[in-house]
C-alpha cells in the first residue's frame, strides 16, 4: 500500500542475503517500470528497467520481476552489501515519457 | 561519466520571493524534467520539456512556476512567489528517449527551503 508522510517502509537484511523489494502499481497503460536507489542527499539513481511486455529482467546482482496479473513489481537483489543501503523506489514510465515514482522502501543492510 | 549538475545546492529564501533554480542537463540528452521531493516523501514530477516547449506538466506545476531553457547548456526552473510548503528537493534530470532509453539522469538537488 501507499505510504504518507515519513513512515517509509523498511526492509533490513543482513550482508550477503538477498533482498526482495516490492512495488504495486496501478497504471496497467505504463510503457516502462523502472528502478531507482537513492542514497542519502542524493538524487535517483537508475538501477535496471524492464519494458510491460516482460516478465522478468537480470542485471548486474539485480532482478526486476513485472507480474502484470496482479499490478506487482519487485526488485531482488542477490548477496546484499552495505553499499547498497539505500531508498528504492519504483517508477512507472507512460507513453509521455513521465515517471512516477512509487513511495520507495529503506533498504538498511546489517552487518 | 556525463551528470547532471544543479546549482545552487542549497537555497534559503523568504516567502514570497522568486527563486531560479539552475541545471546544466547532459550535453546530448533531449529531454530534460524537473521533480521535486518534500522531505521523507516520494520524488513527484513537475514538468517535462522537449524541443524547446513543455510537453507535460503536473498538478503541482501552477502559473507560478515557470521553465526555460535560455541557452544550448542551461535548464532553469523558476518559482515567482515562494511559499514554506514549496520547501523541497528539487530534482532536474535529462534524457535521451530516441533509442527508446529509460534511462533518466538525475542530478544531486537543490534544497530549497523557504522561511
Amino acid at each position: 500500500g501507499e505510504s504518507v508522510g515519513l513512515h517509509l517502509p523498511t526492509l533490513s537484511v543482513q550482508e550477503g542475503d538477498n533482498s526482495i523489494i516490492n512495488c504495486a502499481y496501478s497504471n496497467s497503460a505504463s510503457d516502462y517500470f523502472i528502478w531507482y536507489k537513492q542514497e542519502s542527499g542524493k538524487g535517483p539513481q537508475f538501477i535496471i528497467d524492464i519494458r510491460s511486455n516482460m516478465d522478468k529482467r537480470q542485471g548486474q546482482r539485480v532482478t526486476v520481476l513485472l507480474n502484470k496479473t496482479v499490478k506487482h513489481l519487485s526488485l531482488q537483489i542477490a548477496a546484499t552489501q552495505p553499499g547498497d543501503s539505500a531508498v528504492y523506489f519504483c517508477a512507472a514510465l507512460d507513453s509521455a515519457r513521465q515517471l512516477t515514482f512509487g513511495s520507495g522502501t529503506q533498504l538498511t543492510v546489517l552487518p | 561519466e556525463p551528470e547532471v549538475t544543479q546549482t545552487p545546492s542549497h537555497q534559503v529564501t523568504q516567502m514570497g520571493q522568486e527563486v531560479i533554480l539552475r541545471c546544466v542537463p547532459i550535453s546530448n540528452h533531449l529531454y530534460f524534467y524537473w521533480y521535486r521531493q518534500i522531505l521523507g516523501q516520494k520524488v513527484e514530477f513537475l514538468v517535462s520539456f522537449y524541443n524547446n516547449e513543455i510537453s507535460e506538466k503536473s498538478e503541482i506545476f501552477d502559473d507560478q512556476f515557470s521553465v526555460e531553457r535560455p541557452d544550448g547548456s542551461n535548464f532553469t526552473l523558476k518559482i515567482r512567489s515562494t511559499k514554506l510548503e514549496d520547501s523541497a528537493m528539487y530534482f532536474c534530470a535529462s534524457s535521451d528517449l530516441r533509442t527508446m532509453n529509460t534511462e533518466a539522469f538525475f542530478g544531486q538537488g537543490t534544497r530549497l527551503t523557504v522561511v
